[in-house]
């Protein structure tokens, strides 16, 4: 079955440390997004990704960082600048712009600090 | 202009009534109005989407309206299930451009009583 799968589904970061959740899709899409998810807000877009090799900072990029070395995958690695990332970490694709499909969506990571 | 507000933030209906969902944006660009359904620990999956060209779209049990003039659309859940109890976002993006990022609404707990 096609889709996206994200792992770990529950993840623990220590202070002062570097985490990276993994996004891996076998769709065939070529763009790729990472939002985060708080109680009670809206899903916020944190990076995105159109095509291999190349991506763009989205509405709260400061303390996360990501990589597209292959169509299938985009991790998204948490920081230990980004000070509160306590939160719901969900990943999408999306077929190219004019094929009228809308994203998907994987399971989620849920990050937590120990 | 980029925001796009979502009310009730939650809504409890009996089993059988009908769930409607109100979101409000503001920027004119916007061409695509998707909403998504949330189960806890789940990603959003796409419900139903709707373009402008049209005043309503609906699919089973879901229908969305859209009052262009108004910038406004709504989601009614008709014949509510304690199934539907889930959380609801809309969402508005610019689909034809290159990007598909997607702005979404703040979400709606629905809880739907036996």
């Amino acid at each position: 079955d096609g889709g996206i799968t994200q792992s770990p589904k529950y993840l623990f970061r220590k202070e002062g440390q570097n985490v990276t959740l993994s996004c891996e899709q076998n769709l065939n899409h070529d763009a790729m997004y990472w939002y985060r998810q708080d109680p009670g807000q809206g899903l916020r877009l944190i990076y995105y990704s159109q095509i291999v090799n190349d991506f763009q900072k989205g509405d709260i990029a400061e303390g996360y960082s990501v990589s597209r070395e292959k169509k299938e995958s985009f991790p998204l690695t948490v920081t230990s600048a980004q000070k509160n990332p306590t939160a719901f970490y969900l990943c999408a694709s999306r077929a190219p712009a004019g094929a009228n499909q809308p994203q998907h969506f994987g399971d989620g990571t849920r990050l937590s600090i120990l | 202009q980029q925001q796009v507000k979502q009310s009730p933030q939650s809504l409890i209906v009996q089993k059988g009534g009908i769930s409607i969902i109100n979101c409000a944006y503001e920027n004119t660009a916007f061409d695509y109005f998707p909403w998504y359904q949330q189960f806890p620990g789940k990603g959003p999956a796409l419900l139903i989407a709707i373009r402008p060209d049209v005043s309503e779209k609906k699919e089973g049990r879901f229908t969305i309206s859209f009052n262009k003039s108004a910038k406004q659309f709504s989601l009614h859940i008709m014949d509510s299930q304690p199934g539907d109890s889930a959380t609801y976002f809309c969402a508005a993006s610019m689909f034809s451009g290159n990007t598909g990022k997607l702005i979404f609404g703040q979400g709606t707990t629905l809880q739907v009583k036996p």
